[in-house]
């Protein structure tokens, strides 16, 4: 079973529309994070929002806000106002911390986000 | 701002031959991994280290890959041979101990 997935592979906004991306998750440890990454055309993937198990708010930076619905196991992307800049590959990842601090992140395939002015 | 280093950007090998890249991380940052991202798919999991030690190494096909961190602060990441199936984007990003993971602008290797 995957451990992330993201369920829209590609979407089109109009620009100044807010966008929500969608990433549900499958783990069993208590103790876990997530994450969502932008990946411009040029490739680097560029840190958005962080949101931990534990946390009792949902995050925001910005623009970005994550949905978190622990129970629901998801942990959907908003982008608030979007903008032409924000036309790129968004990935939701988790880190699930493991003994001898292996903490590597599992990514899911990714959603491609177009928007049209 | 501090930032990760890779290189080369672009690498074009042909099958059977050796290739290696290169990641300079975060100064402080004991942490690091590569990761290979397939176009079209996301990243996945090569190697973490903390510091000189191999942490995780459990999804590197190890007959062909090899990554090494000699003094804890740069690495490389070696393939021999290369093959048509490692076409792909080479990511290397750090961290502090359990902290958010920073990555730098990736190796794109095509291997004909």
């Amino acid at each position: 079973a995957q451990k992330i997935t993201q369920t829209q592979p590609g979407m089109f906004v109009q620009e100044k529309e807010a966008v929500t991306l969608d990433c549900t998750y499958d783990t069993s440890d208590p103790s876990y994070g997530l994450f969502w990454y932008k990946q411009p055309s040029s490739g680097e993937m560029i840190f958005l929002i962080y949101q931990g198990s534990y946390d009792q708010q949902n995050a925001t930076e910005g623009r970005y806000s994550l949905n978190f619905q622990k129970a629901r196991k998801s942990a959907n992307l908003v982008i608030s106002a979007s903008q032409l800049g924000d036309s790129a590959m968004y990935f939701c990842a988790m880190r699930e911390p493991s003994g001898g601090g292996a903490d590597g992140l599992t990514f899911g395939k990714g959603t491609h986000l177009i928007i049209q002015p | 701002e501090a930032e990760v280093a890779q290189s080369p950007r672009y690498k074009i090998t042909e099958k059977s031959q050796a290739v290696a890249f290169w990641c300079d991380p975060i100064s402080g940052h004991a942490t690091l991994y590569w990761y290979r991202q397939i176009l079209g798919q996301g990243p996945e999991l090569l190697v973490q280290f903390q510091d000189e030690s191999v942490v995780d190494d459990s999804q590197l096909p190890k007959d062909r890959f090899s990554a090494e961190r000699l003094k804890g602060v740069d690495s490389t990441l070696k393939i021999q041979p290369a093959e048509l199936g490692d076409s792909a984007m080479y990511l290397c990003a750090s961290s502090l101990v359990g902290g958010e993971q920073f990555f730098g602008p990736g190796t794109r290797l095509t291997v004909l």
